[in-house]
């Protein structure tokens, strides 16, 4: 399989844990932040999103967390279970004309039945 | 209803040879991204085509790489002599419209070059 996995931070929880994953972005102007997920070989998958304006926003079983003051995001996942094994990306986008999405490394989540 | 497609699935290819990777976006959806994913590796920004705009090129690497959109819709990224660092993941996304909207991703195609 891929071996994406090889230089990134990893993340092993036990099945039922509560799992943090944390990022740190780059720009102060950022104004929309995504978290991804990616199974390997598979494209990311949509999670959750942020607008500069909140702090925290959630969604099913899953939470994001935002702080501006210190350029930094978490995503909290509640009763991981295996099936959220993966990299978690998170994204931002600084605005601009594009608004492509400037993406972190990744965090690879293992989770141990 | 169907998500991003992109064909091929997977491409190997031999240093020197062109390729050719093609991109459906979701339907209704003007914006398009392409994205490399390198081993080991976050996305980098290549290529983003809106509308009937002027594509932003900033991302493409190299003159060897280059992209068209034809009537709105499909996408085709063309990497000329390939060359082995070529060798990645290519990513594409599409979004409803500029503006910070959610980019919705295809699987992507994994390019090798020997």
């Amino acid at each position: 399989g891929e071996s994406v996995g090889l230089h990134l931070p990893t993340l092993s929880v036990q099945e039922g844990d509560n799992s943090i994953i944390n990022c740190a972005y780059s720009n102060s102007a950022s104004d929309y932040f995504i978290w991804y997920k990616q199974e390997s070989g598979k494209g990311p998958q949509f999670i959750i999103d942020i607008r500069s304006n909140m702090d925290k926003r959630q969604g099913q079983r899953v939470t994001v967390l935002l702080n501006k003051t210190v350029k930094h995001l978490s995503l909290q996942i509640a009763a991981t279970q295996p099936g959220d094994s993966a990299v978690y990306f998170c994204a931002e986008i600084a605005g601009g004309a594009t608004n492509k999405l400037i993406f972190g490394t990744g965090t690879l989540l293992a989770v141990q039945p | 209803g169907a998500g991003v497609s992109q064909s091929p699935s997977n491409k190997v290819t031999e240093k020197g040879k062109d390729v050719e990777l093609r991109c459906d976006p979701i339907s209704g959806h003007t914006a398009l991204y392409w994205y490399r994913q390198s081993l080991g590796q976050g996305l980098e920004f290549l290529i983003y085509f809106q509308g009937n705009s002027a594509p932003d090129k900033s991302g493409l690497p190299s003159d060897r790489f280059s992209a068209e959109r034809t009537g709105g819709s499909v996408s085709t990224l063309t990497i000329q002599r390939t060359q082995q660092e070529d060798s990645a993941v290519y990513l594409c996304a599409s979004s409803t419209r500029n503006g910070g909207e959610t980019q919705y991703f295809g699987p992507g195609t994994r390019l090798l070059v020997l």
